[in-house]
């Protein structure tokens, strides 16, 4: 299976701050994967999807980029509702594998 | 509008099975398929597996084969998990994940999740 490593697992950052999140996968994924967004006790949101296409509906403060084993995720001016826990999830093949998420808190 | 709407949690005694359902709507259900995240107390997410809601045909990651089906009813565009012989360990917040294909591409994304059906396994 390939492994997803995310970067931070946790950081802090105040309102207005550029914020960016790594995932490293283990092994060339093209640019099969997506960002998801979690708020404690919701669903995830995808944000993401195919390394830097944003979902419909998503703020352009969140950008992507990368292809084949290293990925961003950027915020480029952090929002108060933008502290939650972001994943990365490769859907280059199965098992479908995500990264053990990094958790963005309030300075 | 498409949405996916699980059952309620449970509170379940070892050894004891559970049937999480979610019922689709707003879209053509067979159109996608379903995937099944589990989400332990404090944990990340881990992908469990997904169901081909044309054929009916799961396909089960490593560590969710046995104890766990999938399945569907079509009649009423509904996914279910059950967990059978259920363990103090899969106490979890599980949730059913749409999975969109941008056609001709090879990209597919999980667009639309149910708000998660949180199985407790206490005695």
């Amino acid at each position: 299976a390939i492994q997803m490593t995310q970067s931070p697992s946790s950081l802090s950052a105040s309102v207005g701050d550029r914020v960016t999140i790594t995932c490293r996968a283990s092994q060339g994924i093209r640019n099969d994967l997506g960002w998801y967004q979690q708020k404690p006790g919701k669903a995830p949101k995808l944000l993401i999807y195919a390394a830097s296409t944003l979902q419909s509906g998503v703020p352009s403060r969140f950008s992507g980029r990368g292809s084949g084993t290293d990925f961003t995720l950027t915020i480029s001016s952090l929002q108060p509702e933008d502290f939650a826990t972001y994943y990365c999830l490769q859907d280059f093949n199965y098992p479908r594998t995500f990264g053990q998420g990094t958790k963005v808190e309030i300075k | 509008q498409v949405q996916l709407v699980q059952s309620g949690s449970e509170l379940k005694k070892p050894g004891a099975s559970v049937k999480v359902s979610c019922k689709a709507s707003g879209y053509s259900f067979g159109h996608n398929a379903m995937n099944w995240v589990r989400q332990a107390p404090g944990q990340g997410l881990e992908w469990m597996g997904w169901i081909n809601t044309n054929s009916g045909n799961p396909t089960y990651a490593q560590g969710f084969t046995g104890r766990f089906v999938f399945s569907l009813d079509t009649s009423v565009s509904t996914a279910y998990l059950e967990i059978s012989s259920l363990e103090a360990e899969d106490t979890a917040v599980y949730y059913c994940a749409r999975e969109d294909n941008l056609s001709g591409t090879s990209v597919d994304l999980f667009d639309y999740w149910g708000q998660g059906t949180l199985v407790t396994v206490s005695s």
